[in-house]
């Protein structure tokens, strides 16, 4: 199985300022690295991946990073906006046997202030 | 809506009776999971199934509950005997049988055991 650690339960940034998200594991590195956002009460939603063989994906203001040597991943979002608050779960493929499910970390509550 | 939807979104229930919760999936999907989340964690993997095989569950899923997706399509969560420890939120989700595995999440089913 897998742990991952995610930095910090709460990070609080101001608007327009960058948020970065951290995600370390500790066992196999896995084919791809996921990052999803949940709001409260609500299930998770899907916003980026990226594979063992890249080194950073981009979407809008969104941009992930992968270092399989150090086994962790980071989660960047630009020019933060108040409508980012949210928490953001990063999510491990399994390999294996465990191929078909997520291993999720508990995630990182993003607050942004204006 | 073509989303995951679950149903019903709150059960409350006393200690000692079954529950069954239900989950339709995104109908061009072919893969569903079920997983359990509880405050301030991520989410645990409990079972998956493509199509209507159950193809593998966690040793979080004791005897007292099943998991069934009789016609590849809807699937439901029963719980026997629930006890407090099993109050949660139980959360499905749905995906297409590739690689990457991106999944997509229903809004999850609030179970409270008094």
């Amino acid at each position: 199985s897998q742990k991952i650690e995610q930095n910090s339960e709460a990070l609080n940034i101001q608007e327009g300022k960058t948020a970065t998200l951290t995600c370390n594991y500790t066992n196999y590195s896995p084919a791809y690295l996921q990052w999803y956002r949940q709001d409260p009460g609500r299930g998770p939603v899907f916003l980026l991946l990226i594979r063992e063989n890249e080194k950073e994906k981009r979407k809008e203001r969104l941009k992930v990073t992968f270092d399989t040597t150090l086994k962790q991943s980071l989660f960047h979002i630009t020019a933060s906006q108040p409508a980012d608050s949210a928490t953001y779960l990063c999510a491990l493929l399994g390999r294996g046997s465990t191929l078909g499910r997520l291993y999720f970390g508990r995630g990182t509550q993003l607050t942004v202030w204006p | 809506d073509t989303g995951v939807s679950q149903d019903p979104r709150h059960k409350i229930t006393k200690r000692g009776q079954n529950v069954t919760f239900r989950c339709d999936p995104i109908s061009e999907h072919n893969r569903l999971y079920w997983y359990r989340q509880t405050l301030g964690q991520g989410p645990e993997f409990l079972t998956y199934f493509q199509n209507e095989a159950q193809l593998e569950k966690s040793r979080l899923l004791s005897d007292r509950f099943s998991a069934e997706r009789p016609k590849g399509s809807f699937s439901t969560l029963e719980i026997q005997r629930t006890e407090q420890g099993d109050s949660a939120m139980y959360l499905c989700a749905s995906s297409f049988k590739r690689e990457q595995n991106e999944q997509f999440f229903g809004p999850g089913t609030r179970l409270t055991v008094l």
